[in-house]
């Protein structure tokens, strides 16, 4: 059994829309929740990260939590086509970007 | 800042050859991660550092798999001997305690034929 689920998509949204991407994690101590972008070909990189029940928003994105149903989202407004790639959401146990578990991501285009 | 250094950036090699990945990474970050990613498996962590001391190693497949890092500043995965279930891309990793961001080097195709 995984132990961080995600849709593999692909997601297609049309650009200017709201993109909505889902996590969910089996291990209950985890405390650390990361959504990390990766382009085709390249390395992934840190988009957000959220540690507290509830939502937490940076520009265009928001991160949302809810430990109890152990569910992570992340949603980014006024999609463009260069939000298109891979988004992976990560877990870790420890209050720190230590010992993550990656999701096999969610591939998301944006068509213009 | 250049980053985490990785090299080299694609490796072909037979199988049964012997493979060294290396990695230089940011100067200040104390954790030090390799990780292997596959369309099958996804990112998957093999070993992290902490300090230049192996901390967990529990993700590294088998023994043909070793990870060393003699100083704050280079690490290696060598893979001895390859199989072509070794092909994947082998990313290195580093952060600073403190900062969650964890940087990512440009990764290693490795293709074994």
């Amino acid at each position: 059994q995984k132990e961080v689920e995600q849709n593999s998509g692909p997601l297609s949204v049309p650009e200017g829309a709201i993109a909505s991407l889902n996590c969910t994690y089996s291990d209950r101590g985890s405390q650390s929740f990361f959504w990390y972008r990766q382009y085709s070909g390249k390395s992934p990189e840190l988009i957000m990260f959220i540690y507290s029940n509830g939502d937490k928003e940076d520009g265009r994105f928001t991160a949302q939590l809810n430990k109890a149903s152990q569910y992570v989202s992340l949603l980014i407004r006024d999609s463009q086509p260069s939000d298109s790639a891979t988004y992976l959401c990560a877990v870790t146990p420890s209050g720190s970007a230590r010992q993550l578990t990656f999701g096999s991501g969610t591939q998301l285009t944006v068509l213009p | 800042d250049a980053g985490v250094i990785q090299s080299p950036r694609h490796e072909v090699t037979e199988m049964g050859q012997e493979v060294t990945l290396r990695c230089k990474p940011i100067s200040g970050h104390d954790y030090l991660f390799w990780y292997r990613q596959t369309m099958m498996r996804g990112l998957e962590l093999l070993i992290y550092f902490n300090n230049n001391v192996p901390i967990d190693d529990s993700g590294m497949p088998e023994d043909r798999f070793s990870a060393k890092m003699p100083n704050a500043s280079f690490s290696t995965l060598k893979i001895q001997p390859s199989e072509p279930r070794d092909s994947a891309v082998y990313f290195c990793a580093s952060y600073r305690q403190g900062n969650e961001k964890l940087f990512f080097g440009s990764g290693t195709q490795l293709s074994v034929l």
